[in-house]
């Protein structure tokens, strides 16, 4: 069975940094490309960046770009998001989902975690 | 950047409705447009890729149709289990990944 768990949310200061991982299990980690998609309080979904299975191509939402960074450890099975130059609208639950192909472009996101909450607030 | 409309945004049905929900994008994405399920609390749930393929493991009642910028997410006969928000998703461009913005199904 695959499981996506997050962590790292917290309650950071606008400016400041945060890491969220992503432990994957149950399935080979390398094959699939990975994603960040996030969730504003009682909004919709924003994909936010993916990388693909073997960590050589990375994407990324205009309004994240040059401030958080995607990367992956194949060798752990884990998935990272550093987050630096955090604004009050990234608030957000983050969830981590996993695509159905190695590549980043053109698949579906097939499993999901259940998320990790970060607060952006003075 | 792709722009992805839903309609409607939301809708009230009972159970054993036909539900139709509509998802229109701002330009050709032939069939790279995925269907998604989201229940409060829980991260979302993949229904259908590529427009009209069914996910292992997902009901028969639901269904996608659809090509280029017009697509439907069909719920042939509504059950209790399917009140629920749901997002289309186009994986057409690199750089985006765009989400709809929702059709909320409640019950009437």
């Amino acid at each position: 069975e695959v499981q996506l768990l997050e962590s790292g949310g917290a309650l950071a200061r606008p400016g400041g940094s945060l890491r969220l991982s992503c432990a994957a299990s149950g399935f080979t980690f390398a094959n699939s490309a990975m994603h960040w998609v996030r969730q504003a309080p009682g909004k919709g979904l924003e994909w936010v960046s993916g990388l693909s299975g073997g960590g050589d191509s990375s994407y990324y939402a205009d309004s994240v770009k040059g401030r958080f960074s995607i990367y992956r450890d194949n060798s752990m099975n884990t998935l990272h998001l550093q987050m630096d130059g955090l604004r009050v609208d990234d608030t957000a639950l983050y969830y981590c989902a996993k695509a159905s192909l190695a590549r980043v472009w053109g698949s579906h996101f097939d499993s999901w975690g259940q998320g990790t909450l970060v607060t952006v607030s003075s | 950047d792709i722009q992805m409309t839903q309609s409607p945004s939301s809708l009230s049905a009972s159970v054993g409705d036909r539900v139709t929900i509509t998802c229109r994008a701002s330009q050709n994405i032939g069939s790279y447009l995925n269907w998604y399920q989201q229940k409060p609390g829980k991260g979302p749930k993949v229904l259908i890729y590529a427009a009209s393929n069914l996910e292992g493991g997902v009901p028969s009642r639901f269904s996608g149709r659809g090509y280029g910028t017009d697509f439907t997410l069909i719920i042939s006969s509504l059950q209790p289990d399917d009140f629920a928000t749901y997002y289309c998703q186009e994986t057409y461009s690199t750089f985006t990944f765009t989400f709809g913005p929702g059709t909320t199904v409640d019950m009437k």
